[in-house]
């Protein structure tokens, strides 16, 4: 069974352009979630989609948007890039059977600096 | 607010025992996480605890004490690959996943 899969794996980007970024998730999961992780600092939650809808969204501006496909496939999108959006992004699939013990598949996630 | 706090790094020997702590303050409580995490990689899932106690799983173990806020990570019989960066993460009452920073693990031969 192939893992979560995020393109691309790097991307170097300038100030105030915009960003999109992929995930994959594993076959048969509906759940996708996105994480923002930097040095030092704990993962910090973007949104969560499910069945194409987005079911939860942490505490970032709205330049961080996203969006989920029919495939289960998903898409984040950061406008107007600043140099603090440099980070990983990491996206994670679940089966979501229940919110309990529901654990996460990770992505390899997608490293973004903003020169 | 809440927070997990876990410590930024920690040193062990080839072969010995480390206890990784974490503690934890979230508007509620439905189990909390330990992930792993090599450098360059995927954060991979290592366990669940939702009930107090201990829960072992091969040279890995989680315990956790739901009254103090508190769990530990237990790594027996350590091994190089063991070198790598663990997350805890608390499910609050809305059933978000809280991080803390993670903790880097150096195994020195």
């Amino acid at each position: 069974k192939a893992g979560v899969t995020q393109t691309p794996r790097y991307l170097i980007k300038t100030r105030g352009q915009q960003v999109t970024l992929s995930c994959s998730p594993i076959s048969g999961h509906r759940s996708v979630s996105w994480y923002q992780q930097t040095p030092g600092q704990g993962l910090q939650f973007l949104f969560e989609y499910f069945s194409e809808t987005q079911r939860n969204k942490g505490n970032f501006p709205g330049r961080f948007s996203g969006r989920q496909f029919s495939n289960s496939r998903s898409e984040m999108n950061v406008s107007t890039l600043e140099l603090g959006d440099s980070a990983l992004y990491l996206c994670a699939s679940s089966s979501d059977r229940g919110p309990l013990n529901e654990k996460l598949f990770f992505g390899s996630g997608t490293q973004l600096s903003v020169l | 607010g809440q927070n997990i706090d876990q410590p930024t790094e920690m040193t062990a020997t080839e072969g010995a025992i480390v206890q990784i702590n974490c503690t934890y303050q979230t508007s509620g409580f439905n189990g909390l996480f330990w992930y792993q995490q090599h450098a360059g990689e995927a954060p991979t899932f290592l366990s669940y605890n939702v009930l107090d106690g201990l829960e072992e799983k091969g040279r890995f173990s989680s315990f956790l004490s739901r009254s103090k806020g508190y769990s530990y990570l237990l790594l027996k019989e350590l091994q190089m690959k063991d070198s790598a960066s663990y997350l805890c993460a608390v499910m609050d009452s809305n059933y978000q996943l809280i991080w803390g920073a993670g903790t880097k693990l150096i195994i020195k031969p």
